[in-house]
C-alpha cells in the first residue's frame, strides 16, 4: 500500500541553524501539506502546496519557513534559523485532490529538537 | 480562539462499551475529518465527511451541518482502540484541528 514517508525521523539542531525536513508524498497525489505538533498540544496547519506553489499558509508559516518540491517526488520544509519554540513533531501529508473531497494520508513525522 | 472544540478531552471505557466523541465547530466548512493518533504519534485518517453518516467496521461518524456538530461512535470498544481521536475541519485548503480526545479502553 502506498504511503507517505518522512526523513529524518528525528533531527537535533542548534538554535539558529537551518534545517530541512523531507517528505515523499504518495506518487499520484497532487496536494501536499505540512503540519506541526508541539509536545502536548494540538496539531497545527502550516502550509498547503499545489501545482508548485503555496495554496494556503497559516500565521505560523512566517518568513523563516519555506517549502519546495525540488524534483517531482520530494516535498521539503525548510526552517532558516531555528528557534527553541520550533521544537515539535512535523507531519507531512498528501491528498489526491482537495481536502474538501479527499482523505488525507500522513507521514510518520519528524521530531525536531532545537537546543 | 478555537475553531474546533471536542468533548470529552479524556475518556476511559471498559472493553465492549459504546463510545461517543463529540466535535463542534464555528467556521463554515467544506468537510470534516476524523483522525486517529496512535500512542507512537502517527496519524491515520478515519473518515472524511461533508454530510450524513459514514460507517467503517465498528466506527460510525455523523455530521449535522446546520448544527455544526459531528460525532464519532465506536461500537464494542477494544483496547486496541486506545488512541487520541482528533476532529479537524477544512475550509478549502486549510485545516483546523481540535485538541483531541484521549481514549483508553480497559480490558
Amino acid at each position: 500500500e502506498p504511503e507517505v514517508t518522512q526523513t529524518p525521523s528525528h533531527q537535533v539542531t542548534q538554535m539558529g541553524q537551518e534545517v530541512i525536513l523531507r517528505c515523499v508524498p504518495i506518487s499520484n497525489h497532487l496536494y501536499f501539506y505540512w503540519y506541526r505538533q508541539i509536545l502536548g498540544q494540538k496539531v497545527e496547519f502550516l502550509v498547503s502546496f499545489y501545482n508548485n506553489e503555496i495554496s494556503e499558509k497559516s500565521e505560523i508559516f512566517d518568513d523563516q519557513f519555506s517549502v519546495e518540491r525540488p524534483d517531482g517526488s520530494n516535498f521539503t520544509l525548510k526552517i532558516r534559523s531555528t528557534k527553541l519554540e520550533d521544537s515539535a513533531m512535523y507531519f507531512c501529508a498528501s491528498t489526491v485532490g482537495t481536502l474538501s473531497y479527499n482523505e488525507q494520508f500522513f507521514g510518520p513525522g519528524t521530531r525536531l529538537t532545537v537546543l | 480562539k478555537n475553531e474546533v472544540e471536542q468533548s470529552p478531552q479524556n475518556l476511559t471505557a471498559q472493553e465492549g462499551e459504546f463510545i461517543t466523541i463529540n466535535c463542534s465547530y464555528s467556521v463554515g466548512i467544506s468537510a470534516l475529518h476524523w483522525l486517529q493518533q496512535h500512542p507512537g504519534g502517527g496519524i491515520v485518517s478515519l473518515f472524511m465527511l461533508s454530510s450524513g453518516k459514514k460507517k467503517h467496521g465498528r466506527l460510525i461518524a455523523t455530521i449535522n451541518i446546520q448544527e455544526k456538530h459531528s460525532s464519532l461512535h465506536i461500537t464494542a470498544s477494544h483496547p486496541r482502540d486506545s488512541a487520541v481521536y482528533i476532529c479537524a475541519v477544512t475550509t478549502g485548503n486549510q485545516f483546523y484541528f481540535g485538541t483531541g480526545t484521549s481514549l483508553t479502553v480497559i480490558p
